[in-house]
């Protein structure tokens, strides 16, 4: 069994349409994240929820939505894709800790979503 | 803000030998640093965790230590074998679940 899932492995578009990518963790989890890795392959935060509450947050366009329907799924809308979104997207997640809900170590990832906008 | 830093040019090494990379953080000390590793077309994978006040933490092949006088941590990889190679991320606590990544290193171990 994958821990942590993601879909679509690669997703290809025009600019300016919508599109969704999913992620599904089985390891009973509180925390998802939504990192993004560029050309340069340097892995960004963009998203992290905890129990199904939006916690981080970092600059990112509001073209960009997560949605967290339970603490084992959140899935990233993305809206009017732009050239600039063409990178790769990858899902993590990790256990809270005994010190704290917002403390937190040893993240797994998914496999990763290839973005590439057209 | 802070910054993690690696040295973004690639590793090359012999196999067998050992293999050094490095890691600074510009700012404050974390609580703690962590290491992963990612091969291509992959998600980044867990390996190793130092927390502030350990020196050092071993694992198998792998050695990790935390200098918070130099603001560095190096990784050790004793023995190394070309399966080793793959891309070397370092990241800090963050702390509020922002963990925050190194740009990592590329080791190429030649057989």
């Amino acid at each position: 069994d994958t821990a942590v899932s993601q879909t679509p492995k690669y997703l290809v578009t025009q600019m300016g349409n919508d599109k969704s990518i999913k992620c599904e963790q089985n390891l009973g989890h509180d925390t998802m994240y939504w990192y993004k890795q560029d050309s340069k392959k340097f892995l960004k935060i963009m998203f992290s929820y905890n129990n199904k509450e939006l916690i981080i947050n970092e600059t990112v366009p509001n073209r960009f939505s997560p949605k967290s329907p339970d603490k084992a799924h959140l899935n990233l809308h993305i809206n009017s894709l732009e050239l600039g979104d063409s990178a790769v997207y990858f899902c993590a997640s990790s256990q809270d800790l005994e010190t704290g809900p917002l403390t937190n170590e040893k993240l797994f990832f998914g496999s990763g979503t290839q973005l590439s906008v057209l | 803000s802070q910054k993690i830093e690696q040295n973004s040019e690639a590793l090359n090494i012999q196999e067998g030998k050992t293999a050094t990379l490095t890691c600074n953080y510009t700012n404050y000390s974390p609580a703690y640093l962590q290491w992963y590793r990612q091969d291509p077309g992959r998600g980044p994978v867990f390996l190793l965790l130092i927390r502030e006040n350990e020196k050092e933490k071993r694992k198998e092949r792998l050695k990790v230590t935390f200098d918070t006088t130099l603001k560095q941590s190096l990784f050790h990889i004793t023995a190394s074998q070309p399966a080793d190679s793959a891309t070397y991320l370092c990241a800090d606590s963050g702390g509020y679940q922002k963990v925050t990544f190194g740009i990592g290193t590329k080791l190429q171990v030649i057989p």
